[in-house]
Formats: C-alpha cells, sequence, structure tokens
C-alpha cells in the first residue's frame, strides 16, 4: 500500500547546527504533518501544512522551526539553530482531502541532539 | 481510559483474552481514529469511526463512538502476542485539520 517514507531514519547532530529531516509523502496527497514525540510520551502535533503554506502550528514549533515543500516532492522540517530538547522522533505523516482516511504515518527520524 | 492529564494506562494480558480500551475526548471531532503503535516504528492506522457511526468493526477489531459522552472504545477479540503496541485515539475536528491524540493505552499480550 502507500507509504510516508522519512529520511534518515536517525540523525545525530550538535547543538546549534541546523538539520533537515525529509519526509516523502504519498503522492496524491494533499495535508502534510509534522509530530514530535518523546520516547515513551505522547504524540505531540507541530504543525500541518497544505497548498504551500502552514495551516496550523502549536506552541512546540518555535521561531526555530520552518516547514516547506520546496519541489513539490519531499516536505521538510527545518530546525535552525537545534537545542538539546529537539532531542526526539519526528513523524511526518500525510492525507488526501477527503474525510474518510485517517493520515498515513512515516516511521519517524530520530533526532539526537549532542 | 487515555486523555488529557490521565496517566499513561497499561494492560497485561494472556494471548486469546479479549481486551477493551477506553478514550474520551474533549474538543469537537468528526471522526476518532484509532492507531498502534509498535516499538521503533510509526502509528499505524487500525480503524476509523466517524461522528455518525455508533460502531465499526475490522476482524478483530471493534470501535465505538459515543458523542454524547465524548468516549471511544477500541476492543480486541482473541488477541495475540503481535497486538503487543501502545494503542493511541486520535480526534480531527475536520479533515486536514490537525489529529490530537490521546495519551496512548500499553497493552502487551503474553504467551
Amino acid at each position: 500500500g502507500p507509504k510516508v517514507l522519512q529520511i534518515p531514519s536517525h540523525q545525530i547532530i550538535d547543538m546549534g547546527q541546523m538539520v533537515t529531516l525529509n519526509c516523502d509523502p504519498v503522492s496524491n496527497h494533499l495535508y502534510f504533518y509534522w509530530y514530535k514525540q518523546i520516547l515513551g510520551q505522547q504524540m505531540e502535533f507541530l504543525v500541518n501544512f497544505y497548498n504551500g503554506k502552514v495551516m496550523e502550528k502549536s506552541k512546540l514549533f518555535k521561531d526555530q522551526f520552518s516547514v516547506e515543500r520546496p519541489d513539490g516532492s519531499y516536505f521538510t522540517l527545518k530546525i535552525q539553530p537545534t537545542a538539546l530538547e529537539d532531542s526526539a522522533v519526528y513523524f511526518c505523516a500525510s492525507s488526501s482531502k477527503y474525510n474518510n482516511q485517517a493520515p498515513l504515518f512515516g516511521e519517524g527520524t530520530r533526532l539526537s541532539v549532542l | 481510559s487515555q486523555w488529557g492529564e490521565e496517566n499513561l494506562q497499561a494492560l497485561s494480558i494472556q494471548e486469546g483474552e479479549d481486551v477493551t480500551m477506553n478514550c474520551s475526548y474533549k474538543t469537537y471531532t468528526t471522526v476518532v481514529q484509532w492507531y498502534r503503535q509498535k516499538s521503533g516504528k510509526g502509528p499505524a492506522q487500525l480503524i476509523l469511526i466517524r461522528s455518525n457511526e455508533r460502531e465499526k468493526r475490522s476482524g478483530r477489531l471493534r470501535a465505538t463512538l459515543d458523542t454524547s459522552s465524548q468516549s471511544s472504545s477500541l476492543s480486541i477479540t482473541g488477541t495475540l502476542a503481535t497486538d503487543t503496541a501502545v494503542y493511541f485515539c486520535a480526534t480531527e475536528a475536520s479533515s486536514g485539520q490537525k489529529l490530537v491524540f490521546g495519551q496512548g493505552t500499553i497493552l502487551k499480550v503474553y504467551l
């Protein structure tokens, strides 16, 4: 079936560096999401994106965060600069226009900020 | 049950038993979606139940929704060890809007 792909699966960077997390959503999906999950905790919404624009962002979506879909393919989450508390697993999801399909999630990118 | 400030719930049962997990929600929703997350993996869709439905079945899964009490349940019959995972319910005000996840229920099914 269709899948959301996230690359890479694990990224280790030094605090203060920039990181870009990549997501390859399902090809005919129009809505895109990023979620953050700290180990053992619930999924927390960061941001959703539609038609080239941010629809809604949470308090967790700090000024250092940005999203875009530059070439119509990858949906990216950029953190610049990173902080220690950004260490978590970041999940991307996408969904279609119609309210009969739950958003489909990728396997996540584990971000370790040292 | 899961939601809001409730602690993460954990259940441990023997393979073959039936189990029901509950969640309650606080805001308006058009659907309740149940996901399963296995260790080290992303959430996987299980079942979606819409606000005009009271019950939905899929294989060994059964979801219910009571919009008057703002609660939903997920039942698994004849559990298997492979059902071991964290189960989340999530609500969505409308298509494309954010999913709001509950705290989750940790289910461990042992042989």
